[in-house]
């Protein structure tokens, strides 16, 4: 069965320091894959996909992921943190051939320290 | 001008009432979704509409009854409130049923005391 994992449940950084979330997936072939982020009391909002093609993809807000096939991961990284970044982050996979239902990964709230 | 919109925000109401969420989105997408997410902010999909027309159909209790009356239209009735029920729902579209890119409301926090 489909299934995305994400093994950190809350990360704390510094402003300013990089950031990178981990994401990992289980899926039988090329999957789609998708970050959002939730901000208290919002919806969530799409930060980068992945469809095919390059494996290091860019989304809002300066973030971006890379796709590893061989280690099932769908990082997502920055390199400077912004306190605005605080947030909640959902890695995603789409769930081939079923009516374009996406199944989630557990979350990662993002705390940032000044 | 907001493009999926729910209402009510905030819906608190006893166990065993009937209440109903309604989703509407301007974004002239075909597909729209219901999400719930839990108190460990977990999401999982509930129902899927498409062009009113139902694709998908989780294992949710028939206390949920998802209704569209036009494509830009979805609104969730929930029968018999049940303690459990207590959650934040999330309406959300996509052009279609095999874009992924969903735009998502912004969510109504149910909770049933």
């Amino acid at each position: 069965a489909q299934s995305v994992t994400q093994p950190d449940i809350h990360i704390t950084v510094s402003e300013g320091a990089s950031l990178e979330l981990r994401c990992n997936y289980s899926y039988g072939a090329t999957p789609y894959l998708f970050w959002y982020v939730q901000s208290p009391g919002q919806g969530l909002q799409l930060l980068l996909k992945y469809f095919s093609g390059d494996t290091l993809v860019q989304g809002i807000k300066g973030f971006e992921a890379e796709f590893k096939r061989s280690q099932s991961s769908f990082n997502l990284r920055k390199p400077s943190v912004h306190w605005s970044d605080a947030a909640e982050y959902f890695c995603a996979v789409g769930a081939y051939n079923q009516g374009g239902k996406l199944i989630f990964g557990q979350g990662t709230e993002l705390s940032v320290k000044p | 001008d907001t493009a999926v919109s729910q209402t009510p925000k905030y819906l608190v109401t006893q166990m065993g009432n009937d209440k109903s969420i309604k989703c509407e989105q301007n974004l002239g997408h075909d597909t729209m979704y219901w999400y719930k997410q839990d108190s460990k902010k977990f999401l999982k999909i509930m129902f899927s509409y498409n062009n009113k027309e139902l694709i998908i159909n989780e294992t949710v209790p028939n206390r949920f009854s998802p209704k569209s009356p036009d494509k830009a239209h979805l609104n969730l009735h929930i029968n018999s409130l049940e303690l459990g029920d207590s959650a934040v729902y999330f309406c959300a579209s996509s052009q279609g049923p095999g874009h992924y890119g969903y735009t998502f409301g912004s969510g109504t926090r149910l909770t049933v005391v």
